[in-house]
């Protein structure tokens, strides 16, 4: 069983879309984020959740908009696509407030914006 | 945040050691130093993290200073499935910083057959 999985691995669209990424996690983990690589390959936090509240909320436009469920799921909305927000969008989770806990990522979903 | 410095990039034969060293001068006293990879293509991989002592698992070392201010990941025999981005962070062990691990650029690795 995959420990983070994201769902969809591509994702092509036009500007002005709006478009969901989902993710899970079955590794019982309290804590889940969801991280943005550009073209430059720089990775770089967006959201954390943990106990379905949120944590960190870097300054990410408010077309994007984190959803949890569940523990277990972060979905990532993101209304009025942008040609700008191209790049792999990588899900992850752990524990939170333990330094000491790995973070386990998924594969990463790759949107292309036309 | 505490920051690390690594180099931009190096190099290994296979099956040769590999030391990827990472600088943390301003690290605190309740900072874990972790150490992550990212293969082509794929999401980043943790390798192995530490406190004060060396940590030693199945896929390499971690070497830390007496003084904590840097640290080496240590691979036994290069493989060519290590050639990769090698990300060292540090992650306090508590508290709102302890809910994110801040990614710099890390060091690219490439594995010479």
């Amino acid at each position: 069983d995959t420990a983070v999985s994201q769902t969809p691995k591509y994702l092509v669209t036009q500007m002005g879309n709006d478009k969901s990424i989902k993710c899970e996690q079955n590794l019982g983990h309290d804590t889940m984020y969801w991280y943005k690589q550009d073209s430059k390959k720089f990775l770089k936090i967006m959201f954390s959740y943990n106990n379905k509240e949120l944590i960190i909320n870097e300054t990410v436009p408010n077309r994007f908009s984190p959803k949890s469920p569940d523990k277990a799921h972060l979905n990532l909305h993101i209304n009025s696509l942008e040609l700008g927000d191209s790049a792999v969008y990588f899900c992850a989770s752990s524990w939170g407030d333990r330094g000491n806990s790995p973070l386990h990522f998924g594969n990463g979903t790759r949107l292309t914006v036309t | 945040d505490a920051k690390t410095t690594q180099p931009n990039s190096m190099e290994s034969n296979e099956e040769e050691p590999v030391h990827l060293p990472c600088n943390h001068s301003t690290i605190s006293g309740t900072d874990y130093i972790h150490w992550y990879r990212q293969l082509p293509s794929q999401g980043p991989e943790y390798v192995i993290h530490g406190l004060t002592s060396n940590v030693n698992n199945r896929m390499a070392s971690l070497a830390i200073a007496e003084d904590r201010k840097s640290s080496t990941l240590i691979l036994h025999r290069a493989t060519l499935r290590d050639a990769a981005v090698y990300y060292c962070i540090l992650r306090p062990y508590s508290g709102a910083g302890s809910y994110q691990l801040t990614f710099g650029k890390g060091t690219k690795l490439s594995v010479i057959p």
